[in-house]
């Protein structure tokens, strides 16, 4: 079993729609939670990253985290064709080594 | 921006030559991370250096990978002999120092094709 497992879509919703992402995982040690954006031919850039339980929002982004569940969501409300791409949830105990998950392919339809 | 630069950006090479990636950490970052990015098994960490010394490349085939940090500001990745199997895109990282947590900033890798 992978440390960490996330559902490789691909996902595709209408301009607007409130879009979920979903990681789960196995290591009950992991207290950093990350979730990264990858554009086509790009490397993967820090969208949000929270530290043990709880909820962070960032302008149109949500980031979950319930480490009772070993459960982590991104939320994107009012997605816009630019947040096309595929998100990576990432996971650390102690900082430096992440856990990545395979990531999920999003493409938001104008 | 600060960014992490990597070399080259594309390599289409036959199998059994050697090939070399390299990679300019963010000034100042101390540590760094090479990983490999495929459809299949997405990022896997290769190895990754603090301070310049390897602290883990369990991740990496030894038998062909070897990674190094000549100076703070190149860390090289090679393969010898090259295989098909090796073909995907490789990404280094670099992290920041002082306290637990550090964010990893990635470059845009290099995309290796062993015909």
């Amino acid at each position: 079993q992978k440390e960490v497992e996330q559902d490789p879509g691909p996902l595709s919703v209408p301009e607007g729609a409130i879009v979920s992402l979903n990681c789960t995982y196995s290591n009950s040690a992991f207290q950093y939670f990350m979730w990264y954006r990858q554009y086509s031919r790009k490397g993967p850039e820090l969208l949000m990253y929270t530290y043990s339980s709880g909820n962070k929002e960032d302008g149109r982004f949500t980031a979950q985290v319930d480490k009772s569940s070993k459960y982590i969501s991104l939320f994107i409300r009012d997605s816009q064709p630019s947040d096309s791409a595929t998100y990576l949830c990432a996971m650390s105990a102690f900082g430096n080594q992440f856990y990545f998950g395979t990531g999920t392919s999003l493409t938001v339809i104008p | 921006d600060a960014r992490v630069t990597q070399t080259p950006r594309h390599k289409v090479t036959e199998m059994g030559q050697e090939v070399t990636m390299r990679c300019q950490p963010i000034l100042g970052h101390n540590t760094v991370f090479w990983y490999r990015q495929t459809m299949m098994q997405g990022l896997e960490l290769l190895a990754y250096f603090r301070n310049r010394a390897p602290l883990d490349d369990s991740g990496m085939p030894k038998d062909r990978f070897s990674a190094e940090m000549p100076d703070a500001t190149l860390a090289t990745l090679k393969i010898q002999p090259s295989e098909p199997r090796d073909s995907a895109v490789y990404f280094c990282a670099s992290g920041g120092t002082g306290g637990q947590y550090q964010p990893q900033h990635f470059g845009d890798g290099t995309r290796l094709s062993i015909l």
